[in-house]
C-alpha cells in the first residue's frame, strides 16, 4: 500500500526561488529518503535521514524529519532550471522495501 | 556511483506477445533487486522482490504468472511480460540496493511498455 502522500503534488516557482515539498507517512519508520525523477527516466538518490536525525543537508538540499508528525519537508535552495523533475520521498520501516510517495512534480521557470 | 542498466528503454509490442526486460547491475552484485511499475504523473508501486537463486517475492495484488521474475545470477534479473494486453502498458522501473545496509537504492533508467 502507498504510504507517502506529498504535496503539494505540483509546484511552479521562478529560478532563484526556494522550492519546499512535504512528505507524511503512516507507520514507523528507519529512514526517509528523497529521490528525484527527469520524466520518463529512472529515479536517483539524493538524500537519506535517519530516524534519530532532525535535519540534513547537502548542497542546495535541505531536508527535515519529524517523527512525531510522521512528516518530513525538502528544500531546495535558489532554484535552478535544472531542477524541474519529479520529486519522491520513501520509507523504509523495518525491511528492506521502501515505498514511495505520491511525488511533487517541481517546474522552475527560467 | 553504481550503475544499473535497464534494457529496453521503450517497447512497444502487440497484444498477446511476451516481453521481457533486464535490470543488470554493472558495478556491483545485487543479491536483491526491486520491480517497479509507474503510471503517469503517479509514483511507483512495488510488484515484486527479486532474489538470485530463490524465487520473488510478489506484492499483494500482482499476478506473478503474468510477470515473471528471474533473478539467475548477481548482477542480472528480468521481468518478462507475459500474454500483454493494454492495460500492461505502463512504465517499469527496476532498483537494486547496494552493500548490505539497503539504505540506498540504484535505479534503472526504466522501460516504457506500450501493448497494442
Amino acid at each position: 500500500s502507498q504510504q507517502g502522500e506529498e504535496d503539494p503534488q505540483a509546484l511552479s516557482i521562478q529560478e532563484g526561488e526556494n522550492a519546499t515539498m512535504n512528505c507524511s507517512y503512516k507507520t514507523s519508520i528507519n529512514n526517509l529518503q528523497w529521490y528525484r525523477q527527469n520524466s520518463g527516466r529512472g529515479l536517483v538518490h539524493l538524500i537519506l535521514i535517519r530516524s534519530n536525525e532532525r535535519e540534513k543537508h547537502s548542497g542546495r538540499l535541505r531536508v527535515t524529519l519529524d517523527t512525531s508528525k510522521k512528516s518530513s519537508s525538502l528544500l531546495i535552495t535558489a532554484s535552478r532550471a535544472a531542477d524541474t523533475a519529479s520529486y519522491f520521498c520513501a520509507t523504509a520501516s523495518g525491511t528492506y522495501k521502501y515505498i514511495f510517495g505520491t511525488g511533487t512534480r517541481l517546474k522552475v521557470l527560467a | 556511483g553504481a550503475v544499473v542498466s535497464q534494457h529496453p528503454s521503450r517497447v512497444i509490442c502487440k497484444s498477446g506477445t511476451s516481453v521481457k526486460i533486464e535490470c543488470r547491475s554493472l558495478d556491483f552484485q545485487a543479491t536483491t533487486m526491486f520491480w517497479y511499475r509507474q503510471f503517469p504523473k503517479k509514483s511507483l508501486m512495488l510488484m515484486a522482490t527479486s532474489n538470485e537463486g530463490s524465487k520473488a517475492t510478489y506484492e499483494q495484488g500482482v499476478e506473478k504468472d503474468k510477470f515473471l521474475i528471474n533473478h539467475a545470477s548477481l548482477t542480472l534479473s528480468t521481468l518478462t511480460v507475459t500474454s500483454a494486453h493494454p492495460e500492461d502498458s505502463s512504465f517499469y522501473i527496476c532498483s537494486a540496493p547496494r552493500g548490505d545496509s539497503y539504505e540506498k537504492l540504484f535505479f534503472g533508467s526504466g522501460t516504457q511498455l506500450s501493448v497494442l
